[in-house]
């Protein structure tokens, strides 16, 4: 198995592009997520989901877009980029959401936007 | 206040010390999770705890729950466990899963 594999690994962006994550996962897992990872602040959830065709809002879902059609792919689109949006993006994919089942996370896409 | 508080933020120990970092969190939990950061950046979960203590090699994760405290123990350490270290909390009414995290505890272990 892969796990959960994200790209790009890097990108830079100019304000007011647009781009998509991109994030997989091949462990048939139900539950996947999106967070941003910013100095002195802890991960923060973007969007999530907990199966095909469901999707909904995080902490911080403000200028991202997600769908699920697929189980395995989890995409995070970003409308109009912005520079508040340089950060640290990760996709973590889990079993399902009961409290055993663990984190498996990608391994990240450093954003900037200037 | 954060929900979720590590302590301490940086960390530096010499090879071979025993090592305790620190998660108390302030809301009700169905389970506590501690994952790692290396510099390279992946993360990978180490531990996932709703009561007791897990052991995994030189890693010990604790938690009371009463006392709303977990503590994650590195025995014998090695340079190679330099790495952020998080702590993560499933409150307890959460029925999507969803986790509030830490901001880390950035541990260097010199040779």
């Amino acid at each position: 198995n892969a796990g959960v594999t994200q790209t790009p690994k890097f990108q830079v962006l100019k304000t007011g592009q647009s781009m998509t994550l991109q994030c997989a996962q091949d462990m048939n897992h139900e539950y996947m997520s999106w967070y941003r990872q910013d100095p002195g602040m802890g991960l923060r959830l973007i969007h999530y989901s907990v199966g095909a065709g469901i999707t909904d809002q995080g902490e911080v879902p403000n200028g991202y877009n997600v769908s699920r059609s697929t189980t395995e792919d989890f995409p995070l689109r970003l409308l109009s980029a912005a520079p508040s949006q340089t950060s640290v993006y990760f996709c973590a994919s889990r079993r399902d959401w009961s409290p055993n089942s663990p984190l498996h996370f990608g391994n990240g896409t450093r954003l900037t936007v200037t | 206040k954060n929900e979720v508080e590590q302590s301490p933020q940086n960390l530096t120990a010499q090879e071979g010390e025993f090592i305790t970092i620190n998660c108390s969190y302030s809301v009700g939990i169905s389970a506590l999770h501690w994952l790692q950061q290396h510099p390279g950046g992946g993360i990978v979960s180490l531990f996932m705890l709703s009561s007791g203590k897990k052991k995994h090699g030189r890693l010990i994760a604790t938690i009371n729950i009463q006392e709303k405290h977990s503590s994650l123990h590195i025995t014998a350490s090695h340079p190679r466990d330099s790495a952020v270290y998080i702590c993560a909390v499933r409150h307890l009414s959460s029925n999507t899963g969803k986790l509030i995290f830490g901001q880390g505890t950035t541990l260097q272990v010199k040779p």
